[in-house]
Order: C-alpha cells, then sequence, then structure tokens
C-alpha cells in the first residue's frame, strides 16, 4: 500500500529552524498531485496546518511553510515554541490507491 | 462553521460488525465529498474510504471488502459500516469533510473491538 515517507522525530530548542520531510512516489507526491500538512496533539483530531503545498489556513501562525518539489514536500517551522510540540503528517492523494495516503508521521519535541 | 460529530458503540465484538454515523451541522452536506480516517492507538492515520453527496463511493483497496459508506443528505449524516471486525480494527475513527484537503475533522470515536 502507497505510504508518504516522514522522520519519526524531529526535535529543537525554542527559537530554532526544523524540518519535517515527507517522501513519496511517481503515484503521489511526483504524479503533481497537491501535498497537506496536519498538526495533531494527543487525544484531539488532527488539524489542517498547510494545504495545497505551501498554503496557510486563516489564524495558522506564519512560522509554518510548506513547500513541494518532485516527489518530495518539506513542513519547516522557523522560530519554535512550545506550543509546537504535537505530531504532524503530511497527505496527498494516490493514483494506485484511488485514494488518500498519508504520511508516516513525525513527532516534534521542543528541547 | 461546519462541524462533524462522530457517534456510534464503543465496543464492538470480534466478527460483528463497527457502525458509526457523522453527522453535519452548521453546513449542508450537499456538493462536497466526505471521507472516514482511522488511526489504531499510539499508530498513524489511515484512510478508510470517501463518499460523494450523490452516494458515490471509493474505498481502500486493504479494507473495500469489508467496509460499506452511505449518505442520507435528508439528515445531513454520513454513515460506516465494517463488517467482520478483528482486533486490527480497534482504532479512533474520525470523519471529514473534504475541500482540497480534509478539513474539518469531527472530534473522533474510539472503537474498541473486544470480547
Amino acid at each position: 500500500q502507497p505510504v508518504l515517507t516522514q522522520p519519526p522525530s524531529v526535535s529543537g530548542a525554542p527559537g530554532q529552524w526544523v524540518t519535517i520531510s515527507c517522501t513519496g512516489s511517481n503515484s503521489n507526491l511526483g504524479a503533481a498531485y497537491t501535498v497537506h500538512w496536519y498538526q495533531q496533539f494527543p487525544g484531539t483530531a488532527p488539524k489542517l496546518l498547510i494545504h495545497d503545498n505551501d498554503n496557510r489556513p486563516s489564524g495558522v501562525p506564519d512560522r509554518f511553510s510548506g513547500s513541494k518539489s518532485g516527489t518530495s514536500a518539506s513542513l519547516a517551522i522557523t522560530g519554535l515554541q512550545a506550543e509546537d510540540e504535537a505530531d504532524y503528517y503530511c497527505q496527498s492523494y494516490d493514483s494506485s490507491l484511488s485514494g488518500y495516503v498519508f504520511g508516516t508521521g513525525t513527532k516534534v519535541t521542543v528541547l | 462553521q461546519v462541524q462533524l460529530q462522530e457517534s456510534g458503540p464503543g465496543l464492538v465484538k470480534p466478527s460483528d460488525t463497527l457502525s458509526l454515523t457523522c453527522t453535519v451541522s452548521g453546513g449542508s452536506i450537499i456538493s462536497y465529498y466526505w471521507t472516514w480516517i482511522r488511526q489504531p492507538p499510539g499508530k498513524g492515520l489511515e484512510w478508510v474510504g470517501n463518499i460523494y453527496y450523490t452516494g458515490s463511493t471509493d474505498y481502500n483497496p486493504s479494507l473495500k471488502s469489508r467496509v460499506t459508506i452511505s449518505v442520507d443528505t435528508s439528515k445531513n449524516l454520513f454513515s460506516l459500516k465494517v463488517k467482520s471486525v478483528t482486533a486490527a480494527d480497534t482504532a479512533v475513527y474520525y470523519c471529514a469533510r473534504v475541500s482540497g484537503p480534509l478539513d474539518p475533522w469531527g472530534q473522533g470515536s474510539l472503537v474498541t473491538v473486544s470480547s
């Protein structure tokens, strides 16, 4: 089953810059389907953080940004804050699945 | 704004059918796709299936033989059924609206498969 691969964890000190990679294949990110990013705190539902590769919904701080190139995408958090400690998932559409595919998830820890 | 709420039994016996409903409030179910996502405890997110308000569906091939998603436009809700459940189906089940990205999401409903 298709999957988007993310690092299990990333960490940084407050104020630092961290990035989370999301690697797909030619049936999803490489096929020009857009990527979305979600933030999830323990015990709560995922919340949309970035949509269509690099767009922030209203209310999302501008320290979050997204990018996509070829079969990969990235989420960047600049000026890391304690409240950013959460799990992050990328998501796209997969043509071989004819449905949605999620990243494996990355836990962000603020040191 | 649109809000989604999952409802259904929290405990299902092995080999039985899991049934959940997602009620949409603050907006119409018309003209959108709607989806079910599940998350086993401590694990990642898995797409279960989609439904359009017309009733057209798409299912995850790994679950297709056991899953049925339906819609009731008169009640502004859609539903999920998973038959012949096992412990591997224990998860928090989320419903969400498809608007390009998945947004918004319901709060989630934990379903445990156990005798």
